[in-house]
C-alpha cells in the first residue's frame, strides 16, 4: 500500500500564476482533504471532499478550489497567487469521516516568488 | 470557533528525560482529540487519539488523557530518545469529524 501520494514535491511559481496540485488517497478511503501549513505554523483546513463533492471549507478565498474524481483522487488549484501562498500543502485521506484515523501524505511545497 | 494552544518550543531534553507537551482547546460540544508527529520532510503521522472524555490515549510510549473539566490534553513521554525528536501537533475534530484545528506545533530536541 502506497499510502497518501501527492505531486509534485517541490514547485516554484510566480505571482498570479495559477498552480494545482494532486493527491491520491490511501487504498480503501473515499475522502479527501487538503491542508496549507506555512512554516512554522501548524496546518490549516482548506477543505474537504467526499463523494465528488466539497462537504466542508475553512476560511480560505474562493482563489483555492478543488476536485474529486471518481476514483476518490483529488486536486488544489490555486488562481492569482500570492507570496503569502507559499506553504507545505498537505492531503489527507480517511474513510469516512474524519475523526476516524487520517492519513496524511508528505505534502507539496509551493514557493511563489 | 475551534482552537488549539500548545506550548511553545523549542523543548530541549536530555535522553531518558520526562517530557510533557501541553495542549489547550476550545471546542463546542464533544470533539476528538488527537496528537500528531512531524519528522523532518515528512508529512504528519498520527500519534495518539481519544475520542471522550476520560479516555487515555497511548502509542510508543507516549500517553495523553482527555481532560473536559480543564479542556486539555497534555502529552506525557516517560523516558524520552534522540529517534524522538520532531515536532508535535495537537488537534481537535469538530463534531462532525470533517476537519481537524491544530495547535502550533511544538518542537521537542533530543540529545545524547
Amino acid at each position: 500500500d502506497a499510502g497518501v501520494t501527492q505531486s509534485p514535491t517541490h514547485l516554484i511559481k510566480t505571482r498570479g500564476q495559477q498552480v494545482t496540485l494532486r493527491c491520491s488517497p490511501k487504498s480503501g478511503h473515499d475522502t479527501v482533504s487538503w491542508y496549507q501549513q506555512a512554516l512554522g505554523q501548524g496546518p490549516q483546513f482548506i477543505f474537504q471532499y467526499y463523494e465528488e463533492e466539497e462537504r466542508q471549507r475553512g476560511n480560505f478565498p474562493d482563489r483555492f478550489s478543488g476536485h474529486q474524481f471518481p476514483n476518490y483522487s483529488s486536486e488544489l488549484n490555486v488562481n492569482a497567487l500570492l507570496l503569502g501562498d507559499s506553504a507545505l500543502y498537505l492531503c489527507a485521506s480517511s474513510r469516512g469521516q474524519l475523526n476516524t484515523e487520517a492519513f496524511f501524505g508528505q505534502g507539496t511545497r509551493l514557493t511563489v516568488v | 470557533g475551534n482552537s488549539v494552544t500548545q506550548m511553545e518550543g523549542p523543548v530541549t531534553l536530555s535522553e531518558e528525560a520526562f517530557l510533557t507537551i501541553n495542549c489547550t482547546y476550545t471546542a463546542t460540544g464533544y470533539p476528538s482529540l488527537f496528537w500528531y508527529v512531524q519528522y523532518p520532510g515528512e508529512g504528519l503521522q498520527l500519534l495518539l487519539k481519544a475520542t471522550k472524555a476520560d479516555d487515555k490515549g497511548s502509542n510508543k510510549g507516549f500517553e495523553a488523557t482527555y481532560r473536559k473539566e480543564t479542556t486539555s490534553f497534555h502529552l506525557e513521554k516517560g523516558s524520552v530518545q534522540v529517534s524522538d525528536s520532531a515536532v508535535y501537533f495537537c488537534a481537535l475534530s469538530d463534531n462532525a469529524g470533517n476537519m481537524l484545528t491544530f495547535g502550533g506545533g511544538t518542537r521537542l530536541m533530543v540529545k545524547p
